[in-house]
């Protein structure tokens, strides 16, 4: 089931930029990436998708290269609120399953 | 907050127990998913369930069964519990139909402890 590769903690500075990559080298032309966080003790959280081209929204920006076999998302200025569990997903229009994996623990520190 | 509510929070139940999970979607949403959340894992999708009828199904045996109802609210029944079943379960709800983005909205969900 796992189609995306993410590394299992990083670490990043408050009022830093947290870079969180992810490699997803099988993905098909009809997939898209999402990213979804979960923050200790509640739901995830939806953050961004994207199919091709890059994408930003009030949270983050989903950088993707071109031939869409990773992508890194981006919090441009970590707040120690975005210590979190990131789950990098792929999954086909139409599909209804989510495929989390185990996902990146960023820990924003002072 | 997602508008999505989940209850019980918390319960205990003994092996061989049945359960009853509750879900509430948020409003203008028609379709929910029910995720399987192991502790120090990531969400395991159990089934969705779309016009009161199950709309797919992951990796789980059929003690674990559900129910839509009109109002697209839900249940996640799970019969002859197991110590395995000790998770934190969590409901998902979204919109299927056109426009549709792929965007699930989690509730906080209901942590399950079987003894």
């Amino acid at each position: 089931d796992a189609k995306t590769t993410q590394p299992p903690s990083m670490d990043c500075a408050e009022g830093r930029a947290a870079n969180l990559p992810c490699n997803h080298s099988t993905i098909s032309g009809n997939e898209y990436v999402y990213w979804y966080r979960q923050i200790h003790s509640q739901g995830p959280q939806y953050i961004i998708h994207g199919l091709k081209n890059n994408e930003t929204n009030e949270m983050a920006s989903l950088i993707i290269t071109e031939d869409r076999k990773s992508s890194t998302l981006i919090l441009p200025h970590a707040t120690l609120r975005d210590t979190a569990v990131y789950y990098c997903i792929v999954i086909a229009t139409g599909a209804n399953n989510l495929f989390f994996g185990t996902g990146t623990r960023l820990t924003v520190i002072p | 907050e997602t508008g999505v509510t989940q209850s019980p929070t918390h319960l205990i139940k003994t092996r061989g127990q049945q359960v009853t999970l509750r879900c509430s979607s948020q409003s203008g949403h028609n379709t929910v998913s029910w995720y399987q959340q192991a502790l120090g894992q990531g969400p395991q999708f159990i089934f969705q369930y779309y016009r009161e009828e199950e709309n797919g199904r992951g990796n789980f045996p059929p003690r674990f069964s559900g129910l839509q109802f009109p109002n697209y609210s839900s249940e996640l029944n799970v019969n002859a519990l197991e110590l395995d079943d000790s998770a934190l379960y969590l409901c998902a709800s979204s919109w299927f139909g056109e426009g549709r983005t792929g965007e699930l909205f989690f509730g906080e969900g209901s942590r399950l402890t079987v003894l």
